[in-house]
């Protein structure tokens, strides 16, 4: 298992359109977690998984934003009619429950709304 | 609620130096800590982390953080700063049970040959 694989690294789309991001977790880990990430600032939390049940999900998860876990595997995170305001690195990371708070994350998908 | 205040947004050091990045915390309850690294266009890798253990931790790449109670703080150090600790460094926290982190806005470490 090499980590946390989040596919595409950079995504170039048009306003209005819909993107989809996908996460893969360590294949170990029960939890799965979305972060955005905006230019010069800290990460911020915006849903997260436990198995294929969503259990929170940050106000800043307007009705544009769509995220699911299947299979309690991989997860996809799904905007749709894009804004400029999205642009944005969206980070993944995941973690087991009951190890002590070790959260790995991914190389993130780096989105840029034009 | 739980927030994180890194003082500092950019932090300039010369090779060889002390690196010293602050992060304060405010919370009801002891928080677990974290800090990471993040260089760019990368994800975040973790450094070390406090879980309610020892106050003193060890991390990566010879950094090590202090909790102190009573300052609510967790101030990131390495004795002697390389070329290569040049990124951004984020303190996060974790409220027992909240499953998830709370970042600061980041500090930017700059080192000067």
């Amino acid at each position: 298992d090499t980590g946390v694989s989040q596919d595409p690294r950079h995504k170039i789309t048009k306003r209005g359109q819909n993107v989809t991001f996908r996460c893969d977790p360590i294949s170990e880990h029960n939890r799965l977690y979305w972060y955005r990430q905006t230019l010069g600032q800290g990460p911020e939390f915006l849903t997260y998984f436990q198995n294929e049940a969503q259990l929170e999900k940050s106000r800043l998860l307007s009705d544009r934003f769509s995220a699911e876990r299947p299979k309690g595997s991989f997860s996809t995170l799904e905007i749709q009619r894009t804004e400029q305001g999205d642009s944005a690195m969206y980070l993944c990371a995941s973690s087991a429950a009951g190890q002590n708070y070790g959260y790995t994350f991914g190389s993130g998908t780096r989105l840029t709304v034009v | 609620a739980q927030s994180v205040t890194q003082l500092g947004s950019h932090v300039s050091v010369s090779e060889g130096a002390l690196v010293l990045l602050r992060c304060n915390y405010s919370s009801s309850v002891p928080p677990y800590l974290f800090w990471y690294v993040q260089y760019p266009n990368q994800g975040l890798q973790l450094l070390l982390k406090y879980t309610s253990a020892a106050t003193l931790v060890k991390g990566i790449n010879g950094f090590e953080a202090e909790f102190k109670k009573s300052e609510t703080s967790f101030h990131l150090t390495k004795p002697s700063a390389h070329m290569s600790d040049a990124a951004e460094y984020f303190c996060a926290v974790d409220l027992q049970g909240a499953q998830k982190l709370v970042f600061g806005q980041g500090t930017r470490l700059t080192i000067n040959p």
